[in-house]
């Protein structure tokens, strides 16, 4: 699967959209992208996932750029809950793994 | 999204013995399950992923015979740590999939192991 590159931290607004980049330059075809978050001391939860078309749901909108190699997730209203660590991953179709890399450590500020 | 359950959420053991954590899902059938392990301030790192009815797969470094891994039915897997030591010590969470293609891998609450 293809490695995935997200900046360590970043900081956003209570209310604001949070945009969430991640680089992905070396994605392969049949792989899609993943975004799943943890809040601390919990489990990772489900975001996101697209392959080429954009992709919105209650939670966020994943944005993929026309030659795959980077995606932004957009959290339209970020909320103090939304602070936590947002893991950008990259999955084919063929195996079950997800591998998880550093991540964005995302804080919401009032 | 689907649910799954980790039990217990904390356990504290002594060095020597062993200890047993349950993964279930509680409302899809998970073909495969998967168990992570997370050290403080860093990120989940792959442990083992066992099919249903089959052997457990583990990943380069993870000692099969100190984490048994046992996945008896669609909605159970357990982990096994045994003769636990203080190194041993970490974050537990698993993770379950569907056979279908929508669902997606969804993750425990996890449990958080002390070995003292």
């Amino acid at each position: 699967d293809a490695k995935t590159t997200q900046p360590t931290s970043m900081d956003c607004a209570e209310g604001r959209a949070a945009n969430l980049p991640c680089n992905h330059s070396t994605i392969s075809g049949n792989e899609y992208v993943y975004w799943y978050r943890q809040i601390h001391s919990q489990g990772p939860q489900y975001i996101i996932h697209g392959l080429k078309n954009n992709e919105t749901n209650e939670m966020a909108s994943l944005i993929i750029t026309e030659d795959r190699k980077s995606s932004t997730l957009i959290l339209p209203h970020a909320t103090l809950r939304d602070t936590a660590v947002y893991y950008c991953i990259v999955k084919g179709t063929a195996g079950n793994k997800l591998t998880f890399g550093g991540g964005t450590r995302v804080l919401v500020k009032p | 999204g689907a649910v799954v359950s980790q039990h217990p959420s904390r356990v504290i053991c002594k060095s020597g013995t062993s200890v047993k954590i349950e993964c279930r899902s509680l409302d899809f059938q998970a073909t495969t399950m998967f168990w992570y392990r997370q050290f403080p301030k860093q990120s989940l790192m792959l442990m083992a992923t066992s099919n249903e009815g089959s052997k457990a797969t583990y990943e380069q470094g993870v000692e099969k015979d100190k984490f048994l891994i046992n996945h008896a039915s669609l909605t159970l897997s357990t982990l096994t740590v045994t003769s636990a030591h203080p190194e041993d010590s970490s974050f537990y969470i698993c993770s379950a999939k569907g056979d279908r293609p929508r669902y997606e891998q969804y993750f425990g609450p996890g449990t958080r192991l002390t070995v003292t």
